[in-house]
């Protein structure tokens, strides 16, 4: 069982829409990063939080340490939204490995 | 955030050819750097950290003298691969990190390696 699972695997959704993807782990961590990759490859990182919320534009992140579980929202969907989300965690200490998730596969259509 | 390269983003060599990628930051002094391994539909793996002034720690299953990394500078970590076959053929990527479990990492573009 991999250590990240994130879920669903595809998405398809229609412009507009709310967006929500999930992740949940099964180890002790001391951070966790959502990770967006274009078709072209690029990484690019939206988000690393340990606790809480965060919020940058249009997207949205939520940690529950207690529960090892984190969710990306991304409101009033766009095309350009499409891509490859992908989420990431980072052990304890001075573990600084991440451990990647599969990633789910968003498309967004106008 | 920071800025990453890498060089070449696409690069196609023959059976047994070593190749070598850049891996830049332009805007950020990196104490530790990591190359990950991507291949198609997969997750990203961890190849490889290497913290800057001392040897890359590999993880376990990567050929460290076929993989060679140097951190030549806070800026700079290049991943050579020697006498490449067509298994080789992935995604290179390579991020920098400040060497804290509290920082974030910042990624390069990736390089796509086809060996023939």
């Amino acid at each position: 069982k991999n250590e990240v699972e994130q879920s669903p695997q595809n998405l398809t959704a229609q412009e507009g829409e709310f967006i929500t993807i999930n992740c949940s782990y099964s180890v002790g961590i001391s951070a966790l990063h959502w990770l967006q990759q274009h078709p072209g490859g690029g990484i690019v990182s939206l988000f690393m939080l340990s606790s809480g919320k965060k919020k940058h534009g249009r997207l949205i992140a939520t940690i529950n340490i207690q529960e090892k579980h984190s969710s990306l929202h991304i409101t009033a969907s766009h095309p350009r939204d499409s891509a490859v989300y992908i989420c990431a965690v980072r052990g304890g200490g001075s573990n600084y490995k991440l451990t990647f998730g599969k990633g789910t596969l968003l498309t967004v259509n106008p | 955030g920071a800025v990453v390269s890498q060089h070449p983003s696409r690069v196609i060599c023959k059976s047994g050819t070593s190749v070598k990628i850049e891996c830049r930051s332009l805007d950020f002094q990196a104490t530790t750097m990591f190359w990950y391994r991507q291949f198609p539909k997969q997750s990203l793996m961890l190849m490889a950290t290497s913290n800057e002034g001392s040897k890359a720690t590999y993880e376990q299953g990567v050929e460290k003298d076929k993989f060679l990394i140097n951190h030549a500078s806070l800026t700079l970590s290049t991943l050579t691969v020697t006498s490449a076959h067509p298994e080789d053929s992935s995604f290179y990527i390579c991020s920098f990190g400040k060497g804290s479990s509290t920082d974030t990492q910042y990624f390069g573009p990736g390089t796509r390696l086809t060996v023939l």
